[in-house]
């Protein structure tokens, strides 16, 4: 294991719901981030965080807020979703910026009805 | 800007032969290179990635990648390949003077099918 956990693994949601991804990361890592992973596709960045503030926020709809509460914890809030966004979502974290790799966690399957 | 391009969909390639797959960046300054690879429903896996220092990079898994600059590309290889191997790699690069973040900027990725 990487060390950053996600939950739930699999979500199938409609679209008038409010869920909740979470992340937790045990490595002591200053930077945690989302990605959603589609396929046929590149890993596209949603948001980064850094020491629990956002540093980056990449053109992403307002129906993904995410939320940093401490450093080890990352949430994805998740309400009127649309069918398009049905994708593997996927959290990270790294000890720092620039020339650290980051470790995933397994990812969220997020169906939406 | 930084960018990768991951220019095949898939690589096939029998067991016990040389694999390579292959990764081209595009930076406007020094690059961070990185290998990844998924299995299955799983996350990415860190193989192994390039600072600075020596062009020819060790990793994980008995995995090697040797970074060009003057060809702009970083591909991956391994002297023998395993049907274990088989999973999507993806290559990742950031740009070591960019203000653009932190995060890496990562290909669409290569299938590779390693068959017995």
């Amino acid at each position: 294991e990487t060390g950053v956990t996600q939950t739930p693994r699999h979500l199938v949601m409609g679209m008038t719901n409010k869920k909740s991804l979470k992340c937790e990361q045990h490595l002591g890592h200053n930077a945690m981030y989302w990605y959603k992973q589609s396929a046929k596709k590149p890993l596209e960045l949603m948001f980064v965080y850094s020491l629990e503030e956002r540093v980056e926020n990449n053109s992403v709809p307002s129906r993904f807020s995410p939320e940093c509460p401490n450093s080890s914890h990352l949430f994805l809030h998740l309400h009127t979703l649309q069918p398009e966004d049905s994708a593997l979502y996927l959290c990270a974290s790294s000890p720092g910026p620039v020339n650290t790799e980051a470790f995933f966690g397994q990812g969220t399957r997020l169906t939406v009805v | 800007a930084q960018s990768v391009a991951q220019p095949e969909d898939q690589v096939n390639v029998a067991e016990g032969n040389p694999l390579t797959v292959k990764c081209t960046y595009s930076v406007s300054g020094n690059p961070y290179l990185f290998w990844y690879v998924q299995y299955p429903n799983r996350g990415l896996q860190f193989l192994l990635k390039y600072i600075t220092g020596d062009n020819l990079v060790k990793g994980s898994y008995g995995f090697e990648a040797e970074f060009n600059k003057s060809q702009t590309s970083f591909h991956l290889k391994k002297p023998s390949a395993l049907v274990s191997d088989s999973a999507l790699y993806f290559c990742a690069v950031r740009d070591r003077g960019s203000n653009s973040g932190y995060a890496l900027n990562f290909g669409k990725g290569t299938s590779l099918l390693v068959t017995p």
